[in-house]
């Protein structure tokens, strides 16, 4: 069925480090990505999301990058923290004029101290 | 503001019985979606309401049912509720189409 993938299900990162966390999508007629992050016991956060018609965006701390030409979507996270550990999931909107959403499996991120 | 609502928080049900989950979103939005998430699947689109129209269905069974309110409030309902159906049920509203969606804290509904 659809779906978006994730290159690895976890990662280790020391705290300080930046963090990349990456994804890949098969529809290349999607034209809007978002990033979430999902603690344990929470529903996922809103972290960065980016459209078809830019590569390149960024947050507080945070950088979504668009790659359109091989369906590559990217998170960096700069100097990690231990609050930054959770699992995070890209999501892609295929549908437009649907909400509907997308999901990968999941990263999870680990921030050692 | 206040975040997405979803009540109730936990629950545990049996084979062959129904329930019925609630979400109300931020104040102001009208787009409301509901998704699945389950360890072997992740999440998974159920439908979306927008201004009490069904505007989309993910590959459900029709056990799998909605509605959405005049006040943009939503419920879901699950009847004969299978050992699968167990997983956390998540909301999630947007004020309008095309723009981000909130999650709620979801609902996790264990069957037994």
């Amino acid at each position: 069925g659809e779906s978006v993938g994730l290159h690895l299900p976890t990662l280790s990162v020391q705290e300080g480090d930046n963090s990349i966390i990456n994804c890949a999508y098969s529809n290349s007629a999607s034209d809007y990505f978002i990033w979430y992050k999902q603690e344990s016991g929470k529903g996922p956060q809103f972290i960065i999301d980016i459209r078809s018609n830019m590569d390149k965006r960024q947050g507080q701390r945070v950088t979504v990058l668009l790659n359109k030409t091989v369906k590559h979507l990217s998170l960096q996270i700069a100097a990690t923290q231990p609050g930054d550990s959770a699992v995070y999931f890209c999501a892609e909107n295929t549908q437009g004029g649907s909400e509907k959403l997308v999901f990968g499996k999941g990263t999870k991120l680990t921030v050692n101290p | 503001k206040a975040g997405v609502t979803q009540t109730p928080r936990y629950l545990i049900k049996t084979r062959g019985q129904q329930v019925t989950l609630s979400c109300s979103p931020i104040s102001g939005h009208r787009s409301v979606s509901w998704y699945q998430q389950t360890p072997g699947q992740g999440l998974q689109f159920l439908f979306e309401y927008f201004s009490e129209t069904q505007r989309n269905k993910g590959n459900f069974p029709g056990r799998f049912s909605g509605r959405q309110f005049s006040n943009s409030r939503s419920e879901m309902n699950v009847s004969t509720l299978e050992l699968g159906d167990s997983a956390l049920y998540l909301c999630a509203s947007s004020y309008i189409q095309g723009n981000e969606q909130f999650f709620g804290p979801g609902t996790r509904l264990t069957v037994l």
